[in-house]
């Protein structure tokens, strides 16, 4: 049983497209998180939604949209794909905030041509 | 913002050496967390510790939170090809709900 799933894993596009990345929580946890690795393994959060609530919205172009159906579901949609957008992309989750244990997906491999 | 520095950022051994990452902050932390990710992995909880020189121990891994609360190590005791891995400290931020990422120690091992 996956608790924290990720699709696609792998994103290969062009500049310019828009492309989207799912995640679902089985946990039962109330707080998602959507966090960006780049090429030199720094992880920087980008959004955190608690029971489908935005709460936390970095410094992030607003190319970036997250969507939260549900508390089990947090999507992120990138419009106009740029080269710097290459990165991992991963999605977590928590039962309430920042002090509790994060439990991350497996990421998704973003490579913009 | 607060930041925690963490070094080195890369450390080879030899198998069975020892190997300590260092977790550095400028101001008092309530908690640190320790995650290790795997190459092509994914970040994994290791574990959290919260109070003034708390040390915990995890079979070769020995976690130490500083007195005042601004530093942390992570000591692996005769390291293993199994530890090679990118361990990164975190600490979270109640003023701005963010998990705050140090910067990463990526151990190899060599055989």
């Amino acid at each position: 049983d996956t608790a924290v799933s990720q699709t696609p894993k792998y994103l290969v596009t062009q500049m310019g497209n828009d492309k989207s990345i799912k995640c679902e929580q089985n946990l039962g946890h109330d707080t998602m998180y959507w966090y960006k690795q780049d090429s030199k393994k720094f992880l920087k959060i980008m959004f955190s939604y608690n029971n489908k609530e935005l709460i936390i919205n970095e410094t992030v172009p607003n190319r970036f949209s997250p969507k939260s159906p549900d508390k089990a579901h947090l999507n992120l949609h990138i419009n106009s794909l740029e080269l710097g957008d290459s990165a991992v992309y991963f999605c977590a989750s928590s039962s309430r905030g920042i002090q509790e244990t994060q439990y991350f997906g497996p990421g998704t491999r973003l490579l913009v041509l | 913002g607060q930041q925690v520095m963490q070094i080195p950022q890369y450390q080879h051994v030899q198998e069975g050496e020892d190997f300590t990452t260092y977790c550095n902050s400028s101001t008092t932390l309530s908690n640190i967390q320790w995650y290790k990710q795997r190459p092509g992995g994914h970040p994994v909880f290791l574990i959290q510790l919260v109070k003034s020189g708390e040390v915990k121990k995890q079979k070769r891994l020995t976690f130490q939170f500083g007195e005042a609360k601004k530093n942390s190590s992570l000591h692996i005791t005769a390291t293993q090809t199994t530890d090679v891995g990118t361990y990164f400290c975190a600490y979270g931020s109640s003023n701005t709900g963010k998990l705050i990422f140090g910067q990463g120690t990526t151990l190899q091992v060599k055989p």
